[in-house]
C-alpha cells in the first residue's frame, strides 16, 4: 500500500527566504505527482504535476523536483511572501483511473 | 477554475439518517472523485468515477454509495450516518487527456 509522508508537517520563515517542502512516498511505481496548495476552508489548487519521466517542474518562483527511485520529492519556493502562507499537500498517482494517496501536509506561514 | 461546485456547503445531520453530497462539474470532464479529509489522515480517496454509470471503490468506500447519472453530476450517499463520517467532503474531476484534478471547495458535515 502506497504511503505518503511530508515534512515537516509545518514551518514558519520570515518574508523573503527560499524554503524547501519535502514529500516521500513508499513505492516507486507512480505515474506522476502533484503538488497543491490548500488555503484555510478552501479546496485545493494545484500547483505542480510532475510526471514519472521527469526529474523537475517550474511554475514562477516553484520549482519541484522528483527523484522516483529513492521515493522523494520536494518543492523549492523562493523568495517567500505572505501570501504563501497555506497547507502544502503533495499526492502520488499510481495510474489507475489517477487514484491519488495523499501525504497529510506542510502547513508554512510566511512572516513580515 | 475548473467549474466545479459541490452542495450543499455545510450540513448537519442526526446518525441513522441517509444524507447525499451533490458535485457538479460544467467542463465536461470525464473522471470525477470524492474524497474526505480528516486531521492526521490527509485526503483520502472514497469512490470515482471513469464515466457515466462507471464508478468503483476508493480507500474508505464502506458506508457509502455513490451515482453519476449524468457527465456533470456525481452524488455520494452516506446510507447511515455514522459519527466517523464527520468530515469535509471534496469533490474533483479531471479530462480523459489530462492527470491534474481539479477541486471543489468542500462540504463539512457533521453528524451528531
Amino acid at each position: 500500500k502506497q504511503e505518503v509522508t511530508q515534512i515537516p508537517a509545518a514551518l514558519s520563515v520570515p518574508e523573503g527566504e527560499n524554503l524547501v517542502l519535502n514529500c516521500s512516498f513508499t513505492d516507486s511505481a507512480i505515474y506522476n505527482l502533484q503538488w497543491f496548495r490548500q488555503d484555510p476552508g478552501k479546496g485545493l489548487t494545484s500547483l505542480l504535476l510532475i510526471q514519472s519521466s521527469q526529474r523537475e517542474q517550474t511554475s514562477g518562483r516553484l520549482n519541484a523536483s522528483l527523484d522516483k527511485s529513492s521515493g522523494r520529492s520536494t518543492l523549492y519556493i523562493a523568495a517567500s511572501q505572505p501570501g504563501d502562507s497555506a497547507t502544502y499537500l503533495c499526492a502520488v498517482d499510481t495510474g489507475t483511473a489517477s487514484k491519488l494517496t495523499f501525504g497529510t501536509g506542510t502547513r508554512l506561514q510566511v512572516t513580515l | 477554475d475548473a467549474g466545479i461546485t459541490q452542495s450543499p456547503r455545510h450540513k448537519v445531520t442526526e446518525t441513522g439518517t441517509p444524507v447525499t453530497l451533490r458535485c457538479h462539474q460544467t467542463e465536461n470532464h470525464r473522471y470525477m472523485y470524492w474524497y474526505r479529509q480528516d486531521p492526521g489522515h490527509g485526503l483520502r480517496l472514497i469512490h470515482y468515477s471513469y464515466g457515466v454509470k462507471d464508478t468503483d471503490k476508493g480507500e474508505v468506500s464502506d458506508g457509502y454509495s455513490v451515482s453519476r447519472s449524468k457527465t456533470e453530476d456525481f452524488l455520494l450517499t452516506l446510507e447511515s450516518a455514522t459519527s466517523s463520517q464527520t468530515s469535509v467532503y471534496f469533490c474533483a474531476s479531471r479530462p480523459g487527456q489530462s492527470y491534474e484534478q481539479y477541486f471543489g471547495p468542500g462540504t463539512r458535515l457533521t453528524v451528531t
